[in-house]
């Protein structure tokens, strides 16, 4: 049973440009949240989707947007992309049946030029 | 907004020891609490979690205590060992129509000397 699977690995871009994460969830999971982990904090809250559409929204501007596919994998797009951009991005699934417990996948490292 | 933050910022013990580590929470309507561990490199990874309905709950080596007067979560890992050591980050959630949107602290450090 693979867990939450997560690329690439690391990605180094230059401001002002764009970037496309990728995230598969654990299997049978249906919910996916994208969250932003600076170093030496915690995990911020991005957006979660569920039945393909952003269903609640962190503190982030709109150049972060994301997108769920059928099969329930999601792609998290920065747009216009700031040298504070620069952080682990952490993908995590749940299923979407309440108090569930969410999974996270090893990260997307980036880091903004 | 909810906040959620760690007494300590680093711990140190001794392998063997037991191991606290502590969590304040701000907002007394959340529900459901999870502490999660997260070495260097890698995502979080799940350890233990707690319902607002409980006190206590206990897994292998590690156990969660809840106190919902003071606000207050700890983490208890017995005969800690050198692979304990990680970022400790507790999280909360307040459970609105089936959505669970997480805060998390600013972690705690664990370094387990030999």
């Amino acid at each position: 049973d693979a867990g939450v699977t997560q690329s690439p690995t690391h990605l180094i871009k230059t401001r002002g440009q764009q970037v496309t994460l990728r995230c598969s969830p654990k299997s049978g999971h249906d919910t996916v949240s994208w969250y932003q982990q600076a170093l030496g904090q915690g995990p911020q809250f991005i957006f979660q989707y569920y039945e393909e559409e952003e269903r609640q929204r962190g503190n982030f501007p709109d150049r972060f947007s994301g997108h769920q596919f059928p099969n329930y994998s999601s792609e998290l797009n920065v747009n216009a992309l700031l040298l504070g951009d620069s952080a682990l991005y952490l993908c995590a699934s749940s299923l979407d049946r309440g108090q569930e417990t969410q999974y996270f996948g090893p990260g997307t490292r980036l880091l903004v030029l | 907004g909810e906040s959620v933050g760690l007494h300590l910022p680093t711990l140190s013990v001794q392998e063997g020891d037991n191991s606290i580590i502590n969590c304040a929470y701000s907002n007394s309507a959340s529900d459901y609490f999870i502490w999660y561990k997260q070495e260097s490199g890698k995502g979080p990874q799940f350890i233990i979690d707690i319902r607002s309905n409980m006190d206590k709950r206990q897994g292998q080596r590690v156990t969660v205590l809840l106190n919902k007067t003071v606000k207050h979560l700890s983490l208890q890992i017995a005969a800690t060992q050198p692979g304990d050591s990680a970022v400790y980050f507790c999280a909360e959630t307040k459970t609105q129509y089936n959505f669970n949107k997480f805060y998390f602290g600013s972690g705690t450090k664990l370094n387990v000397k030999p």
